[in-house]
């Protein structure tokens, strides 16, 4: 059972922002841990998107963007694209009786 | 550039053991700094860090997993492997093999295979 909280779904028009935010607690996020974005294409290797909290890997526009506060932590995504379509999972660790890497529920986003 | 490529039975009876396999090739697997890491996603459900294994063949495991859970390395064919014993239908699930990188205070995932999907059903 997933321990970060995501939306299930999001959605938006081409080139509107949309923000997926990621819920953890004191045992996670809040501890505090750095926390990780990756997207999904179902059938595809997931891509990491966002590293510690902000950074943005080599190749990852810079539409993508995310911070962190507190016990929970926001990717947002500007300019929305259809290629933007896909399943987001935040990533943190977990210090208490799982003691490893925990990701988020997911959210699918939708391009309308 | 660096490819990740699992591999294995794509079906299992309850009760038999699975092992699955993660070809690395473009970075010999002895030489990096890296931790190499198995990640599965059961349906309808999200991601599950399952465990990782360094070239020296070092372990950590998730302690949901930790007495069925076995990881290792093969350095000589740039290679590392999964072994699950007693699966249950419970074990379903896409499963990944990932290059995983120390942070300093979470680790994260750079590099993901396509993902094999396991099945255990009688």
């Amino acid at each position: 059972q997933s321990v970060l909280t995501q939306p299930p779904s999001v959605s938006g028009a081409p080139g509107q922002r949309v923000v997926i935010s990621c819920t953890g607690n004191s045992s996670n996020i809040g501890a505090p841990y750095d926390v990780h974005w990756y997207q999904h294409l179902p059938g595809t290797a997931p891509k990491l998107l966002i590293y510690v909290n902000t950074n943005r890997p080599s190749g990852v526009p810079d539409r993508f963007s995310a911070f962190r506060s507190g016990a929970s932590a926001s990717l947002a995504i500007s300019g929305l694209q259809a290629e933007d379509e896909a399943d987001y999972y935040c990533q943190s660790y977990d210090n208490s009786l799982s003691g490893s890497s925990v990701f988020g529920t997911g959210t699918k986003v939708t391009v309308l | 550039q660096v490819q990740l490529q699992e591999s294995g039975p794509g079906l299992l009876r309850p009760s038999q053991t699975l092992s699955l396999t993660c070809a690395v090739s473009g970075d010999p697997i002895h030489r990096s700094t890296f931790l190499w890491t198995w990640i599965r996603q059961r349906p309808g459900d999200g991601l599950e860090w399952m465990g990782h294994i360094f070239y020296s063949g070092s372990t950590s495991y998730n302690p949901s997993l930790r007495s069925r859970l076995f990881i290792s390395v093969d350095t000589s064919t740039n290679q590392f492997s999964l072994r699950l014993t007693s699966v249950t239908a419970a074990d379903t699930a896409v499963y990944y093999c990932a290059r995983e990188i120390s942070s300093r205070r979470t680790n994260y995932f750079d590099l993901w295979g396509q993902g094999t999907l396991v099945t255990v059903s009688s």
